[in-house]
């Protein structure tokens, strides 16, 4: 069974600052990794979606990279700005495409 | 366009109530999901359509829980005989097949919480 951890569980750093936040997976036979933003209260949003056979993605201030042989996965955020504070969650994709999660970085960016 | 819309937002009910949750896919997607968040947690997976059959159920709970999608498009997901531990916020996702390179999108969730 797919397990999947995030480390920290929660992480604040002063705005402007780079941060990683780190993934990893047990079963390395992933289709895809997908990192998704959630916001209190609210459904989540899809940041940047690695497909197995690529090592890594970028979207603006995002960079996600994937190395399947070591079942991990970092986003890295820079010039974090107060408007990141967020939950982050991984989630590996396998078997009938479901979604296997982690519980999820709480990051805070201080003004 | 639009996107993934879930309906209610909220659901009170009381302990051995049946509810129904809705999912409006977006336009288009063939391939739907339901995850199930409990407080503190990541998603749990519950339930894959392709089309309007259930290709893998395998995260049903139990034989409470069950959904359906009729005619491909929404979706209903209905608990029967509620219990308190179902508290959860229920979330639909939309894929545009079921495939690896198909990112799926979230709706707002429906926050179940049973008395």
């Amino acid at each position: 069974k797919q397990e999947v951890t995030q480390i920290p569980a929660a992480l604040s750093v002063p705005e402007g600052e780079n941060l990683v936040l780190n993934c990893s997976f047990t079963d390395s036979a992933i289709y895809n990794l997908q990192w998704f933003r959630q916001d209190p209260g609210k459904g989540l949003t899809s940041l940047l979606l690695i497909q197995s056979s690529q090592r890594e993605q970028t979207s603006g201030r995002l960079n996600a990279s994937l190395d399947k042989s070591s079942g991990r996965s970092t986003l890295y955020i820079a010039a974090s700005q107060p408007g990141d504070s967020a939950t982050y969650l991984c989630a590996a994709g396998a078997g009938s495409y479901q979604l296997t999660f982690g519980k999820g970085t709480k990051l805070s960016v201080i003004p | 366009g639009a996107g993934v819309s879930q309906t209610p937002s909220n659901k009170v009910t009381e302990k051995g109530k049946y509810v129904e949750l809705r999912c409006d896919p977006i336009s288009g997607h063939t391939a739907l999901y339901w995850y199930r968040q409990s407080l503190g947690q990541g998603p749990e997976f519950l339930i894959y359509f392709q089309g309007t059959g259930a290709a893998d159920d395998s995260g049903l709970p139990n034989d409470r829980f069950f959904a359906v999608r009729p005619e491909g498009s929404v979706s209903t997901l209905k608990i029967q005989r509620t219990e308190r531990g179902d508290s959860a916020v229920y979330l639909c996702a939309s894929s545009l097949s079921g495939g690896q390179s198909y990112e799926q999108y979230f709706g707002p969730g429906t926050r179940l919480t049973v008395t």
